[in-house]
């Protein structure tokens, strides 16, 4: 598509409970990226993939969280047993390619709430 | 981090135009200037970059000083829809792939 798209918009879990977010990345962009934004203002990068391969997992909490990319498949971040601090809005981003020069386009975002 | 500095909020009316500053005074010569804008809860939205040339498209112009340490972006005919966080972001060098976002500009429209 012409657009990245993050499903679901919004996401409601219990503490301890899965989340799973899930991103199709404009069709023909090779790179996808994960990120946080917990406060209004602050972002956090998690990770990132080229094809289906890790490309940057360097913001990626050790624990709890892991992502994949799978051919034909959307994109997906899973958080296990997750905690209150997850609660957030998750943005998922794609690119072309991965170079400096060549810009990250985000979907809306998937809204996570831990109650 | 790859840090740059941006006013926190700034005002301009409509249909004038909106200058917003970013200084990069560390930036290396191989990292662009990026500039992105969220507007309420959607997610960050492209808007311009560049290398060292001043550049211009369809929603804005970008100019970036000669020695590169800083750079002004200019949408020339500001709308109501326009009233978002604006973010200027170093990219490139070690850390090329992934965005680090600032605080950013608060950026009101006002009528």
């Amino acid at each position: 598509g012409e657009e990245v798209a993050q499903t679901p918009k919004h996401l409601v879990r219990g503490e301890g409970q899965k989340a799973k977010l899930y991103c199709a990345p404009i069709k023909g962009h090779s790179y996808v990226f994960w990120y946080q934004q917990v406060l209004k203002n602050e972002f956090k990068f998690l990770i990132s993939f080229q094809n289906e391969n890790v490309f940057d997992e360097t913001g990626m909490p050790k624990e709890r969280f892991s992502a994949k990319c799978l051919p034909n498949s959307p994109c997906s971040l899973e958080i296990q047993a997750t905690k209150l601090e997850d609660s957030a809005v998750y943005f998922c981003a794609s690119s072309f390619e991965g170079y400096s020069n060549q810009p990250q386009h985000f979907g809306d975002g998937t809204r996570l709430s831990i109650l | 981090d790859a840090k740059t500095t941006q006013p926190p909020s700034m005002d301009c009316a409509e249909g004038r135009a909106a200058n917003l500053p970013c200084n990069h005074s560390t930036i290396s010569g191989n990292e662009y200037v990026y500039w992105y804008r969220q507007i309420h809860s959607q997610g960050p939205q492209y808007i311009i970059h560049g290398l060292k040339n001043n550049e211009t498209n369809e929603m804005a112009s970008l100019i970036i000083t000669e020695d590169r340490k800083s750079s002004t972006l200019i949408l020339p005919h500001a709308t109501l829809r326009d009233t978002a966080v604006y973010y200027c972001i170093r990219r490139g060098g070690t850390s090329y792939g992934k965005l680090t976002f600032g605080q950013g500009t608060i950026l009101t429209v006002h009528p």
